[in-house]
């Protein structure tokens, strides 16, 4: 079955740092993999999805970015943190309908 | 407004009671899931329905295409149950498998 790390789990930086989250997947291969964002009182939010390696679509305009080096690992950057950068963030792997969505356990980021 | 909502979005119940979750969209959609988290947890899928009924334990999902509805029923409440439920919709029109979720409901069941 697949599973998903994601990590760190909490994360506080400050203003202007850099960022990156990574995603690894395992026991599965040539998944669709996504970024997800919640913030403060609202749902998880879809900042970026890939459907293979290097091919990276962004659904919202931000200050982060991703990449996929490899096929079962997904990265979420940014070069300077904002404070709005601030919230819940979720990797996810989807393989079809027979396999469904896997997720990750998330990363709290705090950006003071 | 959403495309995806739901209600309550805080529920506090008393063990033993029946609960209900409810989730609306206004998109059309090829799937829709109910997903669960624990504090301190991670997000694990209960129910990935497409129409009528599903059933796991105490857990029970329904949807209603025609009425772009769907419901997530709890019986015989513990406090174990206490934890965020969200519905996520899959869109139809879409072949990438991104979802669309609703804002959660934080329930807490008291013993």
């Amino acid at each position: 079955s697949q599973t998903i790390h994601q990590w760190p789990a909490t994360l506080v930086q400050p203003v202007g740092s850099p960022l990156s989250l990574e995603c690894t997947v395992e026991g599965t291969s040539n998944p669709n993999l996504y970024w997800y964002r919640q913030a403060a009182g609202r749902g998880l939010q879809l900042l970026f999805y890939s459907v293979g390696i290097g091919q990276i679509s962004s659904e919202v305009p931000q200050n982060l970015s991703a990449s996929r080096p490899q096929d079962r690992q997904f990265i979420l950057s940014s070069k300077k943190l904002l404070l709005s950068d601030s919230g819940f963030y979720l990797c996810a792997c989807y393989r079809g309908t027979n396999y469904g969505y896997t997720f990750g356990s998330g990363t709290r980021l705090t950006v003071v | 407004k959403n495309e995806v909502e739901q209600s309550p979005q805080n529920l506090t119940a008393q063990e033993g009671e029946f609960i209900t979750i409810n989730c609306s969209y206004s998109v059309g959609i090829s799937a829709l899931h109910w997903l669960q988290q624990h504090p301190g947890g991670g997000i694990v899928s209960l129910f990935m329905l497409s129409s009528g009924k599903k059933k796991h334990g105490r857990l029970i999902a329904t949807i209603n295409i025609q009425e772009k509805h769907s419901s997530l029923h709890i019986t015989a409440s513990h406090p174990r149950d206490s934890a965020v439920y969200t519905c996520a919709v899959r869109l139809g029109s879409s072949n990438t498998g991104k979802l669309i979720f609703g804002q959660g409901t934080t329930l807490q069941v008291k013993p």
